[in-house]
């Protein structure tokens, strides 16, 4: 079964600094597709980017970028000139491609205060 | 588009009451996906259906749950007889359309407290 894994419980970074979020998961599958998803306060969850395994560019979104180490089954989100906005939990998930599953495991999340 | 919508927002009842909760996906999608969320667990995929066929009910914590789907823009999620313990965060997603995609547009969830 595919695991993914949020090591850092919280985090904290001063406005307008970078903070880097990591992940890790497991998995045999060498068709997928890995997502970092923003939940604030208001509970709603919301997609901040996105990267599929056979693509090797890291996906990139405005101030948010990925590090995509498909060998060391890593995922990070890097997220530059952090916002006062950019305050929540933050999940990173797994879903197998090809097929009609589209199943998303979740990891633990990872609270993200920014200070200002 | 209106996005994933769900109802009620805030859900607060007795145990034993039955709960129903409800899902309008975005149009187009063809996946839908009920999670639950509390602090012990995490988020959890219930169930989810593809084409309004149930695919992988495993999630489904026993047969107090159950969820259907009737038509493509419709879903429900009931609980019968409720417990406190089913007292969580309850998220609609949808995901699909035109062209395959993975990524899940999640509703506003609901809340339900069971006392």
């Amino acid at each position: 079964a595919q695991t993914v894994t949020q090591s850092q419980p919280e985090m904290s970074v001063q406005e307008a600094e970078t903070v880097t979020l990591s992940c890790t998961y497991d998995t045999s599958e060498s068709d997928y597709y890995l997502f970092w998803y923003k939940q604030p306060p208001s509970r709603q969850m919301i997609l901040v980017i996105r990267q599929e395994a056979y693509k090797q560019q890291n996906a990139t979104e405005n101030r948010f970028s990925v590090n995509f180490q498909k060998a060391a089954k890593s995922f990070s989100l890097k997220i530059s000139d952090s916002q006062l906005g950019d305050a929540a939990m933050y999940f990173c998930a797994y879903s197998p491609g090809g097929g009609s599953n589209y199943k998303l495991t979740f990891g633990k999340g990872t609270l993200l205060t920014v200070n200002p | 588009d209106a996005g994933v919508i769900q109802s009620p927002r805030h859900e607060v009842t007795e145990m034993g009451q039955e709960v129903t909760l409800r899902c309008k996906p975005i149009s187009g999608h063809n996946s839908l996906f009920w999670y639950r969320q509390t602090m012990m667990r995490g988020l959890e995929l219930l169930i989810y259906f593809n084409n309004n066929v149930p695919i992988d009910d495993s999630g489904m914590p026993e047969d107090r749950f159950s969820a259907k789907m009737p038509n493509a823009s419709f879903s429900t999620l009931k609980i019968q007889p409720s417990e406190p313990r089913d007292s969580a965060v309850y998220f609609c997603a949808s995901s699909g359309g035109g062209t395959v995609t993975y990524e899940q547009y999640f509703g506003p969830g609901t809340r339900l407290t069971v006392t």
